[in-house]
């Protein structure tokens, strides 16, 4: 079965500070993996996919994350949080390209001012 | 372009009650889904479409009945309603394809008493 593993269930973080929210994978399949942001009582928006092309994937707002097959990984990093990234953040896995997405159970940021 | 559109956004049932939720998308996406969102539980998929006329259970689809008889729209059905279902609903659709992302709506908030 695929799975996403999200390492963390609450990230705190200081304002200008690092973030690095983990994410572990498994898939028998060459995957596709996304992360998807949440911000309080909204919907789901697409911060960033890997499709097998460059590893190193550019987001919106700053995010970026690197694609590691030999760790199962795809962690997100930005180099200075902002009180606006204060958000639930969601890695997720197409296994095969062409079957329903499959969610890990989110990490909560915080930024802290 | 609204993207993809769910109705109600909220919605209280006393419990035995049944009643459908809509989901309109209007990008002529082939793919539609329905996921519960519920805390430190990620999304979870409930049912979801490949195309007009078909259908097929997720995860979680006990409770829960779908039809797609439109491309355009995805129907969720809960017959008798239980406190279980009270949680969150997503709607969401993408094209067929390697690497392509999932668009969401904005959420139904459910709460069955």
């Amino acid at each position: 079965a695929q799975s996403v593993t999200q390492l963390d269930s609450h990230v705190s973080v200081s304002e200008g500070t690092p973030v690095l929210l983990r994410c572990n994978y498994s898939s028998s399949y060459s995957p596709s993996l996304f992360w998807y942001v949440q911000h309080p009582n909204k919907g789901l928006q697409l911060l960033l996919k890997y499709t097998s092309a460059a590893t190193l994937v550019k987001g919106i707002n700053g995010f970026e994350a690197e694609f590691k097959k030999s760790e199962t990984s795809f962690h997100l990093t930005k180099p200075s949080a902002h009180m606006s990234d204060a958000a639930e953040y969601f890695c997720v896995v197409s296994p095969s390209g062409n079957t329903p997405l499959v969610f890990g159970k989110g990490t909560r940021l915080s930024v802290i001012a | 372009n609204a993207g993809v559109t769910q109705t109600p956004k909220f919605r209280v049932l006393k419990t035995g009650q049944s009643m459908t939720l809509l989901c309109a998308q209007d990008m002529n996406h082939e793919y539609m889904y329905w996921y519960r969102q519920d805390p430190g539980m990620g999304l979870r998929l409930i049912h979801y479409s490949v195309g007009e006329g078909t259908t097929a259970k997720g995860e979680v689809p006990d409770g829960y009945n779908v039809s797609r008889l439109k491309k355009q729209n995805f129907l969720l059905g809960l017959e008798s309603a239980a406190p279980s279902q009270t949680s969150v609903y997503f709607c969401a659709s993408s094209y067929v394809g390697v690497g392509t992302e999932a668009f969401f709506g904005q959420g139904t908030r459910l709460t069955v008493v």
